[in-house]
């Protein structure tokens, strides 16, 4: 089946720059997606990028996705302690019944010390 | 616009007990997704509908049943609750299958 492979934890010191990496499966991806998870709450979706595109950067979020080896980053410029949550990468990859839905990796826990 | 609301937030259930998760959207959209998310796993597909009407099976459905009642909500019906259920299940729609998903905040759900 498509799978989606994220590290589990990365650390930070407040005003650096965050890169939380990301491989998928599906080739056939039209839209790879970022969600962000702070703690007791559901997933807020971040950001988006078309499988065309190579880069989309929105305010201080980068997102690159090299399409020939199935990866994608998230780029987190100048980083708070408020970005401090889980951040998932999810894939659109097909279902057995043919419908396409989103497949998560497990998550990178993002801790940002002050 | 509440987006994706879904009852109760929190239930602690004996095994064997059952109950309903209920979830409502109101963007319109055509399609919702029940997920849980438990440890380590990230979130795993329980079920979707595609379109009112309709209902499959997704990664984890063991368990689970659904019911899409109208085009707003989708529920989720656990009919004989085990130990193993206990996880926080999310429920998400989306204007199309394939596409961005919005969540709701979840329910924590303990069986003991």
């Amino acid at each position: 089946g498509e799978d989606v492979e994220q590290s589990l934890f990365l650390s930070v010191r407040e005003g650096d720059s965050s890169v939380i990496n990301c491989t998928y499966t599906d080739s056939s991806s039209t839209y790879l997606y970022w969600y962000k998870q702070e703690p007791g709450a559901g997933l807020q979706l971040l950001t988006y990028i078309f499988s065309n595109m190579d880069m989309k950067q929105d305010q201080r979020l980068t997102v690159l996705l090299n399409k020939k080896d199935k990866h994608l980053s998230l780029r987190i410029a100048d980083t708070q302690t408020g970005d401090s949550a889980i951040y998932f990468c999810a894939e659109s990859s097909h279902l057995p019944t043919g419908r396409r839905a989103l497949t998560f990796g497990s998550g990178t826990r993002l801790q940002v010390q002050p | 616009n509440a987006g994706v609301t879904q009852t109760p937030k929190f239930q602690v259930l004996k095994t064997g007990q059952s109950m309903t998760l209920q979830c409502a959207q109101d963007m319109n959209h055509n399609s919702m997704y029940w997920y849980r998310q438990d440890p380590g796993m990230g979130l795993r597909l329980i079920y979707y509908s595609a379109s009112e009407g309709t209902t499959d099976k997704g990664e984890v459905p063991n368990g689970y049943n659904v019911s899409r009642l109208n085009k707003r909500e989708f529920s989720l019906r656990l009919e004989s609750a085990a130990p193993s259920q206990t996880s926080v299940y999310f429920c998400a729609s989306s204007s199309g299958t394939g596409g961005e998903q919005y969540f709701g905040p979840g329910t924590r759900l303990t069986v003991t």
